[in-house]
């Protein structure tokens, strides 16, 4: 199957610092992404999704000044949550979609914010 | 709104017994089910597609079946190792083909005890 890396794997941060993660479609070209957040117990809430080279469409509820979205190219999209609070610790996932309807996720990024 | 309902929340079975989780869902237009297995602090993993009512697909222990109304992911004598949170997802068909998001269930925690 299709495999998609994310990095870092883990980030502890201070409030009111920046964060980036990185997704990575590594064996295949991924035209679409999507950047979740799952909560403990909870089911996956999608935030966004990015399209390679055009501005991500955001889910509503969702901040886009506050979780910027980079799809630079067709194997790398990138989430920065800027100004990080508290509350915005949780575990974040990223897939990718190959030609068909399937997506494949990432291991998941489990950020702390201190 | 399209909606996806998982239940039991959590099921505890002995090695050996056999059992099946259940999707119920309501869809505006079913473009496809899908079943992800997730481990614990890790991303998703793809198990099956479904598209229409009536299909089936099998892996290992593992049967996915299909009706207009519900999904259920059989499992045929389990062993430890299928321990995990088993998601469901559907995606409506919209306009933006294969782009219309994700709708997941909570998931069934599933323990399988030796």
């Amino acid at each position: 199957g299709a495999v998609v890396s994310q990095h870092p794997s883990r980030v502890i941060c201070k409030s009111g610092t920046s964060v980036k993660i990185e997704c990575r479609s590594l064996d295949f070209q991924a035209t679409t992404m999507f950047w979740y957040r799952q909560f403990p117990k909870q089911s996956l809430m999608l935030m966004a999704t990015s399209n390679e080279g055009s501005k991500a469409t955001y889910e509503q509820g969702v901040e886009k000044d506050k979780f910027l979205i980079n799809h630079a190219s067709l194997t790398l999209s990138t989430l920065t949550v800027t100004s990080a609070h508290p509350e915005d610790s949780s575990f974040y996932i990223c897939s990718g979609k190959t030609g068909g309807y399937e997506q494949y996720f990432g291991p998941g990024t489990r950020l702390t914010v201190t | 709104e399209d909606q996806v309902t998982q239940s039991p929340e959590a099921l505890r079975l002995q090695e050996g017994e056999s059992s099946s989780l259940n999707c119920s869902y309501t869809v505006s237009g079913l473009r496809g089910l899908f079943w992800y297995r997730q481990d614990p602090g890790k991303g998703p993993e793809f198990l099956f597609t479904l598209y229409s009512a009536g299909e089936e697909k099998e892996k290992e222990r593992l049967k996915a079946t299909l009706t207009k109304k519900e999904s259920f992911l059989h499992i045929t004598a389990p062993k430890p190792e299928d321990s995990a949170t088993y998601l469901c997802a559907v995606q409506a068909v919209g306009r933006n083909s294969g782009n219309t998001p994700l709708v997941f269930g909570k998931g069934t925690r599933l323990s399988v005890i030796a």
